[in-house]
């Protein structure tokens, strides 16, 4: 099956930082999201975003689906952006996601 | 728009006993729907995929007769963890999406702890 893998594992910013979040992927993909897991467990949607670039506020992201990984860029880093931030993947062959082990982020005030 | 829950939040039970956990689709028609696992500082990990109307289809390495998935309406699909153990202690996550489209929306989880 189709391999996710992200960097970092672990980042700590200070509060008002910047930060730039890796998916690299094994394959060619019809689905990729960008999830932030809040400390309840609830995993928010952040980007659907199988190729090209998407901007929400500070939050943006982009897939270079021809060489097989996704960025997600955090601008201004809150307090509130700490968590798990999880890239997911669907391949071509069927409507799966894999997900990656995650980036847990935090901030510091 | 896009809205998915589940229910229970969280649930504490005895060993032996079976435990339903549900995902609706709230806005929605998701023909469609996964499970997943997540255990502590780890990934999710797909259980199983069902349609509405059919049989599930289960990963390898998940006990379709432990783990009972139910999907008889577009906006409804339950889990049932029969004679829970306390290794099944972990968080349960559904999610839906609609015929045609790949997006994925995920429902809050369920924490199973059981004793």
């Amino acid at each position: 099956g189709i391999q996710v893998e992200q960097s970092p594992p672990d980042l700590i910013l200070q509060e008002g930082a910047n930060s730039t979040l890796r998916c690299n992927f094994s394959d060619s993909v019809n689905n990729l999201q960008w999830f932030h897991q809040n400390p309840w467990g609830q995993l928010i949607n952040l980007f659907y975003i199988p190729s090209g670039t998407k901007q929400n506020g500070r939050l943006s992201a982009t897939t270079v689906a021809t060489e097989r990984y996704s960025l997600l860029y955090i601008s201004s880093s809150q307090t509130t952006d700490s968590g798990v931030y999880f890239c997911a993947v669907g391949g071509t062959s069927g409507s799966r996601l894999t997900f990656g082990e995650g980036t847990q982020l935090t901030v510091n005030p | 728009g896009a809205v998915v829950s589940q229910h229970p939040s969280r649930v504490i039970c005895k060993s032996g006993t079976s435990v339903k956990i549900e995902c609706r689709s709230l806005d929605f028609q998701a023909t469609t729907m996964f499970w997943y696992r997540q255990f502590p500082k780890k990934s999710l990990m797909l259980m199983a995929t069902s349609n509405e109307g059919s049989k599930a289809t289960y990963e390898q390495g998940v006990e379709k007769d432990k783990f009972l998935i139910n999907h008889a309406s577009l906006t409804l699909s339950t889990l049932t963890v029969t004679s829970a153990h306390p290794e099944d202690s972990s968080f349960y996550i559904c999610s839906a999406r609609v015929a045609g489209y790949n997006e994925q929306f995920f429902g809050p989880g369920t924490r199973l702890t059981v004793l």
